[in-house]
């Protein structure tokens, strides 16, 4: 069956741009996270969405990242002004039901590099 | 809050030998503990996880790991290593109930295993 998939899979861009990542869940899954995989870093939690509905933003590492959800299935998360230290995999994943103990499905990642 | 630890960074075994990925972790409130692994230029999959039932958990490809509360410990293991088990490792906590944010689920930094021919 269709499992998580991300787009898009590559993106290189220049620092200061845009980026708007996307990221298509299982479907029926009603919650949806987003995660960040730098190099020798391990696995930074970024987010996560109920539904629609995203309750903590906390994990987000600056202003400069947002994320949402629509119709309770596709999630964009966005990236203003890049910067070098963007540079990462990002990482979404879906579960039926929030958390524990409803595994994580996860997506193929998005490979970032900020030039 | 709650924490993990995966008490080694790279583990290297013989192919055919025993493989143990060693996990601790520490939390306030009964645990949701799973193993993933991430194959190079793979997404996560899911190998085994424990949810209060059987404390030894078996997963897929011949994994299973053992819940020991007394030692706070979620270790990993397998009888005989496949060179297919290369990967990278990571042990993975959640709590019931979860008050939302970045806290709620905890990923280690991950154990590299490297399986010599």
């Amino acid at each position: 069956g269709a499992g998580v998939s991300q787009s898009p899979s590559n993106k290189v861009t220049e620092k200061g741009k845009d980026v708007e990542l996307r990221c298509d869940p299982i479907s029926g899954h009603t919650a949806l996270y987003w995660y960040r995989q730098s190099l020798g870093q391990g696995l930074e939690f970024l987010i996560y969405f109920q539904g629609n509905s995203a309750p903590d933003k906390s994990g987000l590492p600056s202003d400069r990242f947002s994320a949402e959800r629509t119709g309770g299935s596709v999630s964009t998360l966005t990236i203003q002004r890049t910067q070098q230290e963007d540079s990462a995999v990002y990482l979404c994943a879906s579960s039926l039901r929030l958390l524990s103990p409803y595994e994580q499905y996860f997506g193929p990642g998005t490979r970032l590099t900020v030039t | 809050a709650q924490s993990v630890t995966q008490l080694d960074s790279h583990v290297s075994v013989s192919e055919g030998t025993p493989v143990l990925l060693r996990c601790n972790y520490s939390s306030s409130y009964s645990p949701s503990l799973f193993w993933y692994v991430q194959h190079p230029n793979k997404g996560l999959q899911l190998l085994l996880k424990y949810t209060s039932a059987a404390t030894l958990v078996k997963g897929i490809n011949g994994f299973e790991a053992e819940f020991k509360k007394s030692e706070t410990s979620f270790h990993l293991t397998k009888p005989s290593a496949h060179m297919s088990d290369a990967a990278e490792y990571f042990c993975v906590v959640s709590v019931l109930p979860w008050g939302g944010g970045a806290d709620g689920l905890t990923f280690g930094k991950g154990t590299h295993l490297i399986i010599q021919p």
